[in-house]
């Protein structure tokens, strides 16, 4: 049962470098985002995507770009890295909104900004 | 805007002892409330959830009440092992798409 997988697990840069992070769901599920962790500051939401097709802004879109490329895949882009930019990225899917229902989380990626 | 605020960390038991981790919210309307947890290394998941007011989430021993005249979703589990190690997190639904998370509280449980 793959669920919710993310690429890279770990990755390093230097800033001003460019980079994405892939999420790929096996649940058939129509909502897919995007968020950070940081110590102290719980799960902030860079981005989502209700459906394929549409993507929309969270809380702390700046820096990011993203792609819903098909229903399985909700890429994440940064295109200028900056250390502020630092944090452990998780993607996430649930069957529709997160009103009632269930987020499933991937295992992280760890990115470091140097 | 809403919120929600949970005890800070970490919270270190033995075995066996009773647990309770307290959440408290702001909000309009009335969200949805949910705990997830995060075992090391691992994504988070969910643990229970609640709808409505005096609704009772239970999962793994683990329960929380939605408490509307408190705004209150305390966590509390009666006897704790040491596999419960990980870290709990609050949310309310804000949107449709969107979860007002918590910092998290780290649970550590001493064999």
């Amino acid at each position: 049962n793959a669920g919710v997988t993310q690429t890279p697990k770990f990755q390093v840069l230097k800033t001003g470098q460019s980079m994405t992070l892939q999420c790929a769901q096996d649940m058939n599920h129509n909502s897919m985002y995007w968020y950070r962790q940081d110590p102290g500051m719980g799960l902030r939401l860079i981005y989502y995507s209700a459906s394929e097709g549409t993507t929309d802004k969270g809380e702390v879109p700046n820096g990011y770009n993203v792609s819903r490329l098909n229903k399985r895949e909700f890429s994440l882009r940064l295109e200028s890295a900056a250390p502020s930019q630092t944090s452990v990225y998780f993607c996430a899917s649930s069957v529709a909104g997160v009103g009632t229902g269930e987020l499933f989380f991937g295992e992280g990626s760890r990115l470091t900004v140097l | 805007g809403n919120s929600v605020t949970q005890m800070e960390g970490p919270v270190t038991l033995s075995e066996e002892a009773f647990l309770t981790i307290n959440c408290t919210y702001t909000a309009t309307g009335y969200p949805s409330l949910f705990w997830y947890v995060q075992y090391p290394g691992e994504g988070l998941q969910l643990l229970l959830k609640a709808t409505k007011a005096d609704d009772k989430g239970s999962n793994k021993g683990f329960e929380a009440t939605y408490r509307k005249e408190t705004t209150s979703f305390h966590l509390e589990k009666g006897s704790v092992q040491v596999s419960d190690s990980a870290v709990y997190f609050c949310a309310l639904s804000d949107l449709d798409y969107q979860l007002i998370w918590g910092a998290g509280t780290k649970l550590i449980i001493k064999p």
